[in-house]
């Protein structure tokens, strides 16, 4: 099974600033990877799909970017509503895996 | 609008068993892969199960795999899930969740199943 590890698991952010978040997997899982948006006592949002995609309707801000092992999720620009959990996850082959997740919290 | 709508979550004793709903709408259902996954107190996310869109193709996590079943019916836009020999560390908040390939992009608000005696 392929785990899928993020980091750091808490990244303090001013707003207006960017932020970098990293994904790593156990195994190549080519560019099947997708992002998700999680507040406190919503359901996750699906940010990225295809490691680089953005899904419909999130803001260009949101990029996506590796293959392989290594991914990151960069939001360019910090505003007061991108304060969440961000997790990725593999679905290169079942069973699918998410990350532990990042939390991008205000500095 | 597309809506995915969670219903059948309860406080239920260990061993017992549990059916969950999740009613579709605002898109065509049978035009999606569903999932279910769920999120522990204070934890992180975990894909529990995948169906087809024909509803002949099940996946399971190990971890659920024997106890839990999958089901969909098309026909009422609805997505299932039998939980039975239910453990205390079965407590978490319960998504369905739709898309296509590997992509969720359409969750529920989440029904909350807790397993205590």
């Amino acid at each position: 099974e392929i785990v899928m590890t993020q980091s750091p698991a808490t990244l303090s952010v001013s707003p207006g600033e960017r932020a970098t978040l990293s994904c790593r997997a156990s195994q190549s899982i080519s560019s099947n990877l997708a992002w998700y948006q999680q507040k406190p006592d919503q359901a996750p949002r699906l940010l990225i799909y295809a490691a680089s995609t953005r899904a419909t309707g999130i803001p260009a801000r949101f990029s996506g970017s590796g293959s392989g092992t290594e991914f990151t999720l960069t939001i360019s620009s910090l505003q007061s509503e991108d304060f969440a959990i961000y997790y990725c996850q593999h679905y290169n082959n079942w069973p699918w895996a998410f990350g532990q997740g990042t939390k991008v919290e205000i500095k | 609008e597309v809506q995915l709508v969670e219903s059948g979550g309860d406080l239920v004793q260990p061993g017992g068993s549990l059916r969950l709903s999740c009613a579709a709408s605002g898109f065509t259902f049978s035009d999606y892969w569903m999932s279910w996954a769920r999120q522990a107190p204070g934890k992180g996310l975990e894909w529990l199960a995948n169906i087809n869109i024909e509803g002949n193709e099940e996946y399971y996590v190990d971890s659920v795999k024997g106890r839990f079943t999958i089901s969909r019916d098309n026909a009422k836009n609805s997505l299932f899930l039998q939980m039975n020999s239910l453990r205390v560390e079965d407590t978490a908040v319960y998504y369905c969740a739709g898309g296509s390939y590997g992509r969720r992009d359409r969750w529920g608000q989440g029904t909350l199943v807790t397993v205590s005696s």
